[in-house]
C-alpha cells in the first residue's frame, strides 16, 4: 500500500530554531505539494514541484521559509528562523501530474509543528 | 483565480441520518471539484472529484456530490451515515485548462459529527 510519509509527526521547538520536515513522495509521483493547515486559516498552499522543479511558491513566506527536493524520493521544507506563528500542521502531498489538473492529490499524515 | 465557500463549519447529525455539506466556487474559468475527507489526527483523502460528464458522481463510502454550474455549487451528499463518517470535509477546486500547475484551492472545511 504506497504511501506518502512524513518526518517528524511531530515537532516542539522554541522561537529561532530551524525547522525542517521531511516528505518522501509515492514512488513514480512527479509533483509534490507542501500545504499548511491553521485553524484560522484553513488549508493553504506553500509551494509545489512538478518533476523536482518548483512550479509555484508563492504561498510561502520567502524570507523564512524553503522547500526543495534533492531527490525524486525526497522533498524538504525548511523553516530559519522559526516564529510561533508557524504553529500549524504541514501536509505534503504528491500525484502522478496529470495534465490539466484532474489528478488526485495523496496526502501524507502531516507535521505537527508547535514554536514556543 | 478560484475559491471555495463552504457554507456550514459544523454540521451535526445523527447515525443513520441523510446529511447534505454545501460548497460553492467561484471562478471565471471551469474547474475540477474535488471533495476530501480528514479523519482525526490524519491527512486527507480524496472521496470523489467532478471532471467532466454526469454530474452526479459517486465516491468512496457511500458518498455522492452533484455539480451544478448555474448555481456553482458542488454539494456532498450521503443517505445514510455511519459514526465512522465523523471527519472534517473539505471541498476543493482547480482550474480544468490550466498549463502551469495543479494546485488545489480548498474551502475552510465543514466538520460533520455524528451521533448515536
Amino acid at each position: 500500500d504506497a504511501r506518502v510519509t512524513q518526518t517528524p509527526r511531530h515537532k516542539v521547538t522554541e522561537m529561532g530554531q530551524e525547522v525542517t520536515m521531511r516528505c518522501q513522495p509515492i514512488l513514480g509521483h512527479n509533483t509534490v505539494f507542501w500545504y499548511r493547515q491553521t485553524m484560522m486559516q484553513g488549508l493553504e498552499l506553500l509551494a509545489y514541484f512538478r518533476n523536482r522543479a518548483p512550479l509555484d511558491d508563492s504561498g510561502m513566506p520567502k524570507d523564512r521559509f524553503s522547500a526543495e527536493m534533492p531527490d525524486a524520493t525526497l522533498a524538504t521544507l525548511k523553516i530559519q528562523p522559526s516564529e510561533p506563528r508557524d504553529s500549524a500542521v504541514y501536509f505534503c502531498a504528491s500525484g502522478l501530474g496529470q495534465a490539466g489538473g484532474e489528478e488526485t492529490q495523496y496526502f501524507g499524515p502531516g507535521t505537527r509543528l508547535l514554536v514556543l | 483565480a478560484q475559491s471555495v465557500t463552504q457554507l456550514d463549519s459544523q454540521v451535526p447529525v445523527f447515525e443513520e441520518a441523510p446529511v447534505e455539506l454545501r460548497c460553492n466556487y467561484s471562478s471565471s474559468v471551469s474547474v475540477y471539484l474535488f471533495w476530501y475527507v480528514q479523519y482525526p489526527n490524519q491527512g486527507l483523502q480524496l472521496l470523489l472529484k467532478y471532471l467532466s460528464g454526469s454530474t452526479l458522481v459517486k465516491g468512496i463510502n457511500g458518498f455522492e456530490a452533484e455539480f451544478n454550474k448555474s448555481q456553482t455549487s458542488f454539494h456532498l451528499r450521503k443517505p445514510s451515515v455511519h459514526i465512522s463518517d465523523t471527519a472534517e470535509y473539505f471541498c476543493a477546486v482547480t482550474p480544468s485548462n490550466s498549463n502551469s500547475g495543479y494546485a488545489l484551492n480548498f474551502g475552510k472545511g465543514t466538520s460533520l459529527l455524528v451521533t448515536p
